[in-house]
């Protein structure tokens, strides 16, 4: 089945300690992106990347990491999470950039 | 000028009705217009889309109009289902990044 999926699915942590949400998409599909998800804010871009190797900057890159090291997979890095990182995180891949997105399940953080 | 406005930010609309949500954007480089549609506990899923070389898209019972000059386009869903009952967000993209709408959501009453 054509999927993106996303680990962990939900996730409480404390103020500065550092982690990794995953994301893998078996569509082979050469974008991918991270977005946050705020109530009245709608879905903003974090990091994109374009195929491997290639990432860029979104609206709100502040306080995130990505790495792109294979095709399939794009895990989101936060080196010190603050309350403000709390929110619904969603991966989304396509086949080109300009392509019709396809979205895993959702990761809800929670940083205290 | 990244931004996408969008709304009403909620709607709601007998079964039968006809739902609109509208959008506007500024960019100019934006050259392909989506929109999703999200269930709780889901992840968006696309709807339709659109680029700027058509005025209108037609799917079923959703339909998209695009108004280029007043960079604008919306959403239109007839004959309204409760199971069209979600969160609907449009976005732009640029050929690079995607910008998404606040998002509007629908409730459709029985």
């Amino acid at each position: 089945e054509a999927q993106v999926t996303q680990n962990p699915r939900y996730l409480i942590t404390v103020t500065g300690k550092k982690l990794t949400v995953t994301c893998s998409q078996n569509m082979n599909h050469e974008y991918m992106s991270w977005y946050r998800q705020d109530p009245g804010l709608g879905l903003r871009q974090i990091y994109y990347s374009m195929n491997v190797e290639v990432t860029d900057k979104g609206d709100v890159p502040e306080g995130y990491k990505v790495s792109r090291k294979e095709k399939r997979n794009f895990p989101l890095i936060l080196e010190s999470p603050s309350p403000n990182q709390t929110s619904l995180y969603f991966c989304a891949s396509s086949f080109h950039r300009g392509d019709t997105q396809y979205f895993g399940p959702g990761t809800r953080l929670t940083v205290l | 000028q990244q931004q996408v406005k969008q709304s009403p930010q909620s709607l709601i609309v007998q079964k039968g009705g006809i739902s609109i949500i509208n959008c506007a954007y500024e960019n100019t480089a934006f050259d392909y217009f989506p929109w999703y549609q999200q269930f709780p506990g889901k992840g968006p899923a696309l709807l339709i889309a659109i680029r700027p070389d058509v005025s209108e898209k037609k799917e079923g019972r959703f339909t998209i109009s695009f108004n280029k000059s007043a960079k604008q386009f919306s959403l239109h869903i007839m004959d309204s289902q409760p199971g069209d009952s979600a969160t609907y967000f449009c976005a732009a993209n640029n050929g690079q990044n995607f910008v998404f709408g606040p998002g509007t959501r629908l409730s459709v009453l029985p």
